[in-house]
């Protein structure tokens, strides 16, 4: 089936420890996105890629590193450097670039990040 | 900022009520999405509305846009117990936004009772 898929569904880090998200689509897309989702929030943009080997801060990047090695995957890394980690992160991809810009995107099923 | 913002924050009804959210956003746009959010799940997307449209269904989904008001309504019929989730409206941005981002709004909590 195609669609997008993150692991793991929890993840608990202990203080000071980098823990890196994965996602992964078969999509076919050349757009992705990695947001954080805190209660009674909307999404927030850490950071998004259109192309392999190209990626943007979004508004919340701080504290977090990605990597675009390949069209599929889109991991991302929450450092020691983030300072309130525990929320719920979602990843999407969509076809994102030129006249098919701005279409939907699919959502992973998020992995929801606890600091013990 | 961009962002859309929707309104209710919670709306609760019986089933078989209609329910109706409403976005409103600041910048002019391509499009505007909506999407819907089961507790501890990834976003799904229900239907997108384009800037010279004013008007779209799909299925018991009925959404409206007035880029004049730079606003939104998301209208549910017939609502269901199922229909329980939280909705969000997404906006691109006209000119000079980032390629491809959207713009989220809070949400609408919408809970529907048997």
């Amino acid at each position: 089936d195609g669609g997008i898929t993150q692991s793991p569904k929890y993840l608990f880090r202990k203080e000071g420890q980098n823990v890196t998200l994965s996602c992964e689509q078969n999509l076919n897309h050349d757009a992705m996105y990695w947001y954080r989702q805190d209660p009674g929030q909307g999404l927030r943009l850490i950071y998004y890629s259109q192309i392999v080997n190209d990626f943007q801060k979004g508004d919340i990047a701080e504290g977090y590193s990605v990597s675009r090695e390949k069209k599929e995957s889109f991991p991302l890394t929450v450092t020691s450097a983030q300072k309130n980690p525990t929320a719920f992160y979602l990843c999407a991809s969509s076809m994102g670039t030129g006249r098919r810009r701005n279409t939907e995107a699919f959502f992973g099923q998020g992995t929801r990040l606890t600091v013990v | 900022s961009q962002q859309g913002e929707e309104d209710p924050q919670a709306l609760s009804i019986q089933e078989g009520e209609n329910a109706t959210m409403n976005c409103s956003y600041k910048t002019s746009i391509n499009n505007l999405q909506w999407y819907r959010q089961n507790s501890g799940r990834g976003l799904v997307h229900l239907i997108l509305i384009r800037s010279n449209e004013r008007e779209k269904h799909s299925g018991r989904l009925r959404v409206t846009l007035d880029t004049s008001k730079k606003s939104s309504s998301l209208l549910i019929t017939a609502s269901r117990a199922a229909d329980t989730a939280s909705y969000f409206c997404a906006t691109d941005a006209d000119r000079g936004s980032t390629l491809g981002r959207l713009y989220f709004g809070r949400g609408t909590q919408l809970t529907v009772w048997p």
